[in-house]
Order: C-alpha cells, then sequence, then structure tokens
C-alpha cells in the first residue's frame, strides 16, 4: 500500500529564512511525487510535481523538490519565505502501480514570523 | 481558463436532512474525485470517476453516501440523511489523465446541526 509521512506537523520560520518540509513516501513501483499548498478557506494549489527524470523540480512561487529514491524522500525547499507562503503543505504519491488515486500526507503547517 | 467548480460553498443544514454536492470538473478532463478534508482524518479520498464511471468508491464511509456523474460536466455527492459526524470540508478535484496533477475546487464547508 501506498503512504506519505509529513513529519512536521507544525514549521515556523522567520520571514527571510530558508525552509525546508520533508516528505517521506512509500510505493511499491515508480512513484509519482506532487507538493500541493492549500490556504485558509481555499482548495489545493499544485506547487510542483516529479514523474521522472531530473530529481531536481522547480515549481511556482520559488519552491523546489529533490527526489532521492535511496531515502524515499520528496523534501520540498524554498531558499528565502515571504509571509505570503504561510499556508498547509501537503505531499501525495501516486503512480502506475496505484490506479489514479492519490495518496496524501497529514500536512505541514506553515507559520511566518516578521 | 475556468477552474473546477463547486457549489455550495457553505452548507448548513440540520441532522436528517438531505444534503446535495455539486462539482463541475475542468473541460475536457477525464478524471473527476470527491474528497473530504476533515481535522482528525485529514484529506480523505471518496470516489473516483473515470469517464462518467466510477472507478472505486471504496472510501465511500456508508450507504449514505451517494455519488453520480451523469454527464462529462457534472457531478454530485449526496448524504441522505445528514449527521453531524458529515461535518468536514468536501472537495472536488479533476485530471487530464491517469496519474496527472489533480486540479482542486474551492470546496464545501459542510455543517450538520
Amino acid at each position: 500500500a501506498q503512504s506519505v509521512t509529513q513529519p512536521d506537523i507544525h514549521i515556523t520560520v522567520s520571514e527571510g529564512a530558508s525552509l525546508e518540509l520533508r516528505c517521506n513516501y512509500s510505493y511499491g513501483a515508480t512513484p509519482y511525487l506532487f507538493w500541493y499548498v492549500q490556504s485558509p478557506g481555499q482548495g489545493l494549489q499544485l506547487l510542483l510535481k516529479y514523474f521522472s527524470g531530473d530529481t531536481l523540480v522547480q515549481g511556482i512561487k520559488g519552491f523546489e523538490a529533490e527526489f532521492k529514491r535511496s531515502q524515499s524522500s520528496f523534501n520540498l525547499r524554498k531558499p528565502s519565505v515571504h509571509w505570503s507562503d504561510a499556508a498547509e503543505y501537503f505531499c501525495a504519491v501516486g503512480g502506475t502501480g496505484g490506479g489514479n488515486k492519490l495518496t496524501f500526507g497529514t500536512g505541514t503547517q506553515l507559520k511566518v514570523e516578521l | 481558463d475556468a477552474g473546477v467548480i463547486q457549489s455550495p460553498r457553505h452548507e448548513v443544514t440540520e441532522m436528517g436532512q438531505e444534503v446535495t454536492l455539486r462539482c463541475k470538473p475542468i473541460s475536457g478532463h477525464d478524471y473527476l474525485f470527491w474528497y473530504r478534508q476533515t481535522m482528525m482524518r485529514g484529506l480523505e479520498l471518496l470516489i473516483y470517476f473515470n469517464n462518467n464511471v466510477p472507478i472505486d468508491d471504496s472510501g465511500m464511509p456508508e450507504d449514505r453516501f451517494s455519488a453520480k456523474m451523469p454527464n462529462a460536466s457534472f457531478s454530485t455527492l449526496k448524504i441522505q440523511p445528514s449527521e453531524p459526524r458529515d461535518s468536514a470540508v468536501y472537495f472536488c478535484a479533476s485530471s487530464l489523465v491517469s496519474n496527472q496533477p489533480q486540479h482542486f475546487g474551492d470546496g464545501t464547508r459542510l455543517s450538520i446541526l
């Protein structure tokens, strides 16, 4: 069965500081990996995705993520956080082995201190 | 392009009433998903459709829940009778083809009193 673990429920960073949100997955085949962001009262918005190829993927809003197969990880990073990045972030895994179903992590709530 | 459209945005009703949530997927998307989000259980997949056909409804919690997709541009999620524990935010999402990113609507916040 596929699963996603986001070990950090809450993270607080200062504006301008760097950010890394952790994501570990379990998947029996080649995974497709996604990061989504959810602002209060809104749906989930796709930040970036990994299907194959270059293990460092760039997304919107200055985010990037690195796929590390040996560590079953897909951590999200941003070099300098802006106050508007405060939101909840979800990692998700899917792929050919699980039909079109995505499994989401429990989310990491990001707070940005000014 | 219009995104996934859900209605209503908010619904407050009394226990025992029938609730119908509506979703219009992005035009041309072949897959439609219904999710439920709560603080306790996070984001749960309830059911998904491919080309209007239900593929996996294993996440539907009880027989009180039903979903239909009569055509490619419309889907409903119905709860009858509703219970307070059904209170949650319900999201609809669609994707173009298998394993492509899913695009989410803004959700329906449902409160059952």
